[in-house]
């Protein structure tokens, strides 16, 4: 689903530990998927992707888990760094759907120093 | 290699006047996405455009909003006669292929109408 409240959710998270953020997709049809960074007054910044033939996806400090029984997707960034609080959205995608990417709702990381 | 490019970064209008925001997709790239984000939350599809050809408008208002992304120079997004709540970022993403492929974003253009 999409934000339409004006408070996102926060994950307040202190340095150094490992931060979890979930989104919940809505399309059962959706094969592709992509979180996003947006820190304040910037753009989305890619962080990491994962395609539905997949269940686990890493990369540098972060993990991409997706559970398409219950349409589920989380990202869990290790160590956490105060350059990792920013907004944190999950977006998906259909092949054959001109690639338009719907977002889901968003995900405020704050890192305690 | 140059990110997505956007100017303005910020545009004031007041009710009644014309915005036009431009985005250069990245090098290489000829797909070209532009998306609306309202305060506080996630990021809506507009359009999705070719050089030369509009592919998806199905997120684009019927009314005051049209695209065009020519043969050369930058995407332009039009919106004429603004009102009050078309004020809000507009982002625009690029991406080389349509088909499940990454779209990188630019800074966006944030809209604000007096």
């Amino acid at each position: 689903g999409e934000s339409v409240g004006l408070h996102l959710p926060t994950l307040s998270v202190q340095e150094g530990d490992n931060s979890i953020i979930n989104c919940a997709y809505s399309n059962s049809a959706s094969d592709y998927f992509i979180w996003y960074k947006q820190e304040s007054g910037k753009g989305p910044q890619f962080i990491i992707d994962i395609r539905s033939n997949m269940d686990k996806r890493q990369g540098q400090r972060v993990t991409v888990l997706l559970n398409k029984t219950v349409k589920h997707l989380s990202l869990q960034i290790a160590a956490t760094q105060p350059g990792d609080s920013a907004v944190y959205f999950c977006a998906e995608t259909l092949s054959g759907g001109n690639n338009r990417l719907a977002f889901g709702k968003g995900n405020q990381v704050v890192v305690i120093p | 290699n140059a990110g997505v490019m956007q100017n303005p970064r910020h545009l004031v209008r007041r009710r009644g006047q014309e915005a036009r925001l431009r985005c250069s997709p990245m090098k290489g790239h000829s797909h070209v996405y532009w998306y609306r984000q309202l305060p506080e939350e996630g990021l809506k599809f507009m359009v999705y455009l070719q050089k030369e050809n509009i592919i998806d408008e199905s997120g684009m208002p019927k009314e005051r909003f049209s695209a065009e992304f020519p043969k050369e120079g930058p995407s332009i997004l039009r919106i004429q006669q603004v009102v009050r709540g078309d004020s809000a970022a507009y982002f625009c993403a690029s991406s080389p292929w349509a088909v499940q492929e990454t779209q990188y974003f630019g800074p966006g253009t944030r809209l604000l109408v007096l």
